[in-house]
């Protein structure tokens, strides 16, 4: 079992801001670290996987970060949209991928 | 093509009883996981099957179980349910079972015991 942490629980933003949330991990036996995007009643969407150290990735207005040595991951959005509410979830796997998720962190983009 | 799939959509059973979730991945994938997710909460990990083996297992008690099928599909039985089972159920299909392969959900069964 892995204790990953996020943060903050929740944000209100508004549309046009950007934003930014924290994951935090275990950085002793570190494998990789998902991003997913989880819309209201739809299933949970992969953002990113990231495996190396300095690693950054990006699709659209969002990116992400990582920094396995002291164990954190940033995700940045850009210019945020209404559609870009959803709850943001970090994972990190054990060697055989089995994901253990954050709490997440709810975005709100108010129009 | 078609995403991940699982049935059925919603349940409700009483204490005591036992129930069966299914799941069908996509086509090709050989990694099918589960995860438990209760309000407020991140998805939990219960399971993972990887080429019809148990590649992994969470803190789950023992009323919980799982099986893959020689297509993938994937079966989660939890026995003797409780009324804190009451939660979303997850699952996730994947290409392999490496820690970079990126995971597909389906849409989730969501169980209310009462």
């Amino acid at each position: 079992i892995l204790n990953v942490e996020q943060s903050p629980q929740s944000l209100h933003v508004q549309e046009g801001d950007s934003t930014n949330f924290t994951c935090s991990f275990p950085s002793s036996n570190f494998y990789a670290l998902h991003w997913y995007r989880w819309e209201t009643a739809k299933s949970p969407e992969a953002l990113f996987v990231m495996t190396l150290n300095g690693d950054e990735k990006k699709k659209g207005r969002i990116s992400a970060t990582l920094n396995t040595k002291e164990g954190y991951s940033y995700l940045y959005i850009k210019g945020s949209q209404p559609e870009d509410s959803a709850t943001y979830l970090c994972a990190s796997p054990t060697g055989a991928n089995n994901l253990f998720f954050g709490t997440g962190t709810r975005l709100t983009v108010i129009p | 093509d078609a995403g991940v799939t699982q049935s059925p959509t919603h349940l409700i059973k009483t204490r005591g009883q036992q129930v069966t979730l299914r799941c069908s991945p996509i086509s090709g994938h050989k990694s099918v996981s589960w995860y438990q997710q209760v309000l407020g909460q991140g998805p939990q990990f219960i399971f993972q099957y990887y080429e019809k083996e148990e590649r992994g297992r969470g803190n789950f008690p023992d009323r919980f179980s799982a099986r893959q099928f020689p297509n993938y599909s994937s079966e989660l039985n939890v026995n003797a349910l409780l009324l804190g089972d009451s939660a979303l159920y997850l699952c996730a299909s994947s290409l392999g079972d490496r820690v970079r392969d990126e995971q597909f959900f389906g849409p989730g069964t969501r169980l209310t015991v009462l």
